[in-house]
């Protein structure tokens, strides 16, 4: 069974680029999510796919943050305009029978 | 809103020795509870849950944790660590019975392994 992929496992990138995160969920699970955890703190929630719909988004995601799920399969999460204060880890975990499975994580430094 | 509180930041025990790590959450509903488990630099692993039933749940690497709804609780313990089990440990509750799929996670607390 193929766990949760997560591409590329590091980012380095300079304050004012975009970068994007690509997430691969075990498949038939329908349920993707994102999250972001930072030094020191556990993840915290972004947003939640259920199939190829987008159902909740933590306010946490600003406007310069956007997810995808086009075909209810992989996932893109786009950070436009990073700052340094994105630098986090990202992890992608899919879900099924109410249990999540997690990616190994993006980590993303803005320099 | 929910809440996990996870009361120790950073816990030392020497190897073969017994472990507790604590969890309290702030939760309305019946809660569903997990431990992971993270070591540095990669993503979360399960070692446990809690939907319902027997309140003592047993997991992987002999972990198991027991809930208890009065003091809104879900501890961790291993009757005796590995230098292995030196990582990071957060506990997590599920909000589906609040109509959110989301999990709220404490802020871990770090285990370090004295050999």
């Amino acid at each position: 069974d193929t766990g949760v992929s997560q591409d590329p496992r590091h980012k380095i990138t300079k304050r004012g680029q975009n970068v994007t995160f690509r997430c691969d969920p075990i498949s038939e699970h329908n349920r993707l999510y994102w999250y972001r955890q930072t030094l020191g703190q556990g993840p915290e929630f972004l947003t939640y796919f259920q199939n190829e719909a987008q159902l909740e988004k933590s306010r946490l995601l600003s406007d310069r943050f956007s997810a995808e799920r086009p075909k209810g399969s992989f996932s893109t999460l786009e950070i436009q305009r990073t700052e340094q204060g994105d630098s986090a880890m990202y992890l992608c975990a899919s879900r099924q029978n109410n249990e999540q499975f997690f990616g190994p994580g993006t980590r993303l430094t803005v320099l | 809103a929910q809440s996990v509180t996870q009361p120790d930041i950073h816990i030392t025990v020497s190897e073969g020795a017994s472990l507790e790590l604590r969890c309290n959450y702030s939760y309305g509903a019946t809660p569903y509870l997990f431990w992971y488990v993270q070591s540095p630099g990669q993503g979360l692993q399960l070692l446990l849950k809690y939907f319902s039933g027997d309140t003592l749940v047993q997991g992987i690497k002999g972990f198991e944790a027991e809930f208890k709804r009065s003091q809104s609780s879900f501890n961790l313990r291993k009757p005796s660590v590995h230098w292995s089990d030196a990582a990071e440990y957060f506990c997590a509750v599920d909000n589906s019975g609040a109509g959110s799929y989301q999990l709220t996670f404490g802020k871990g607390t770090k285990l370090s392994v004295i050999p």
